[in-house]
């Protein structure tokens, strides 16, 4: 069973515009939730993360939003840029294993 | 600059040709993970090692094994290969698998089973 879901496969934003990715999960176990980026031919490169006992985080242009009421994050991307285009993994963790969600493609169009 | 490297980058096998595929890192980290990705999909983890204790998951296929002959290397064996173990295989490193202990990616080794 998915654990970690992201419903959208693919998001298109225009430059500049705010991204918002989602991420839903189901095991209210998991104590870290990440975000990982991948670019075409690459491995997963870590993005930004959120311990269960918050519900924001920031690093510059990504912020990560949890909600766990709902069993709901999001990463927020202000302002996008092209160079954003990427795979999106949401990923939680519980002791060492990482659950993945499918990824949403996001396209930053000039 | 410290990384984590798979060989090959491509593998090509009969079916049921047994394969290995290779990682290494430079990070000096003591837990490394085998992940498997089918097309779509989300990745999968299949086993970890913590320095050398191995930790298989519960639904991870008997035809896949590991070995962690020193910190720095991690193979992954596939001792007869199905159609449906073509996949990208990835693996990972981080520190001690807790707290928020990011992983770090290899780019990964495409298998295509024939």
């Amino acid at each position: 069973d998915q654990q970690v879901k992201q419903n959208s496969p693919s998001l298109s934003v225009q430059e500049g515009r705010i991204s918002i990715l989602n991420c839903d999960y189901t095991n209210s176990m998991f104590d870290y939730f990440l975000w990982y980026k991948k670019y075409p031919a690459e491995g997963p490169t870590f993005l930004i993360s959120i311990s269960s006992i918050k519900d924001k985080n920031e690093d510059g242009r990504f912020t990560v939003f949890l909600n766990k009421s709902a069993k709901h994050l999001s990463l927020h991307i202000v302002p996008s840029q092209p160079g954003d285009s990427a795979v999106y993994f949401c990923a939680a963790r519980t002791e060492y294993a990482l659950n993945f969600g499918k990824g949403t493609s996001l396209l930053v169009t000039p | 600059d410290a990384m984590v490297i798979q060989n090959p980058r491509y593998q090509v096998t009969q079916f049921g040709k047994p394969v290995t595929l290779s990682c290494s890192q430079t990070l000096n980290h003591n837990v490394m993970y085998w992940y498997q990705q089918k097309s779509s999909q989300a990745p999968k983890l299949l086993f970890h090692y913590y320095d050398k204790d191995f930790n298989n998951e519960a639904d991870t296929p008997d035809n896949f094994q590991s070995r962690r002959p020193n910190t720095s290397f991690c193979f992954l064996d596939i001792r007869s290969p199905g159609l449906g173990d073509a996949a990208m295989y990835l693996c990972a490193t981080s520190v001690d698998g807790t707290g928020v202990d990011e992983q770090f990616f290899g780019p990964g080794t495409r298998l295509t089973v024939l």
